[in-house]
């Protein structure tokens, strides 16, 4: 089973506001990255952090932002939250290497209205 | 964008058949990885298959991976109610890459 866990599980958002996601990574994985995934879609990369720096981000306005801390938790941070905001958001931490698998959380599904 | 694109987009079985899904994608990787996700929750990693491999086998799974062809295969053998869900396969490129995933197939295993 995975080590990584995401808080909360659920939360509704009023358009405008702004949000915090959290993600505690599994033990020794110093990479996590951020995924946003739409009912029905494959998830989107927002962004990946290694040992506490941005290191890749995918196709998201600035009002997405992140932070990994030294002990590689992670948070998402959205500002201004849109109604296309709402979906599941999906954290995963890995190695950073590239021959082993990335574990996920079971996510945090965002309603916006 | 997405890099892979899985196909069939859903398929349904009887149980104890087997299921195949496909992928492809389009520009050079180090990996490929297919992953499970029940019910909108998190995914389930399933299997990596590296750059320089061309089979691997997990359980009742076995992929297979053509790079020449930039495609690659999920098989689920003797299918069982619980395998039912939604299959993505997933690339990186390069060391540290972010993951890129498909759409997904969804698989419906008939009692």
């Amino acid at each position: 089973e995975t080590g990584v866990t995401q808080s909360p599980t659920h939360l509704i958002k009023t358009r405008g506001q702004q949000v915090t996601l959290r993600c505690s990574s599994q033990s020794g994985h110093n990479t996590v990255s951020w995924y946003q995934q739409a009912l029905g879609q494959g998830p989107q990369f927002i962004f990946q952090y290694y040992r506490e720096e941005e290191n890749g981000r995918g196709n998201f306005p600035p009002r997405f932002s992140g932070l990994q801390f030294p002990n590689y938790s992670s948070e998402l941070n959205v500002n201004a939250l849109e109604l296309d905001d709402s979906a599941l958001y999906l954290c995963a931490s890995s190695l950073g290497e590239w021959y082993t698998e990335a574990f996920f959380g079971q996510g945090t599904r965002l309603t916006v209205v | 964008s997405q890099q892979g694109e899985e196909d069939p987009q859903a398929l349904s079985i009887q149980e104890g058949e087997n299921a195949t899904m496909n992928c492809s994608y389009k520009t050079s990787i180090n990996n490929l990885q297919w992953y499970r996700q029940n019910s909108g929750r998190g995914l389930v990693h399933l299997i990596l298959i590296r750059s320089n491999e061309r089979e691997k086998h997990s359980g009742r799974l076995r992929v297979t991976l053509d790079t020449s062809k930039k495609s690659s295969s999920l098989l689920i053998t003797a299918s069982r109610a619980a395998d039912t869900a939604s299959y993505f396969c997933a690339t990186s490129g390069s060391r540290d890459d972010k993951i890129i995933f498909g759409k997904g197939t969804r698989l419906h295993i008939l009692p």
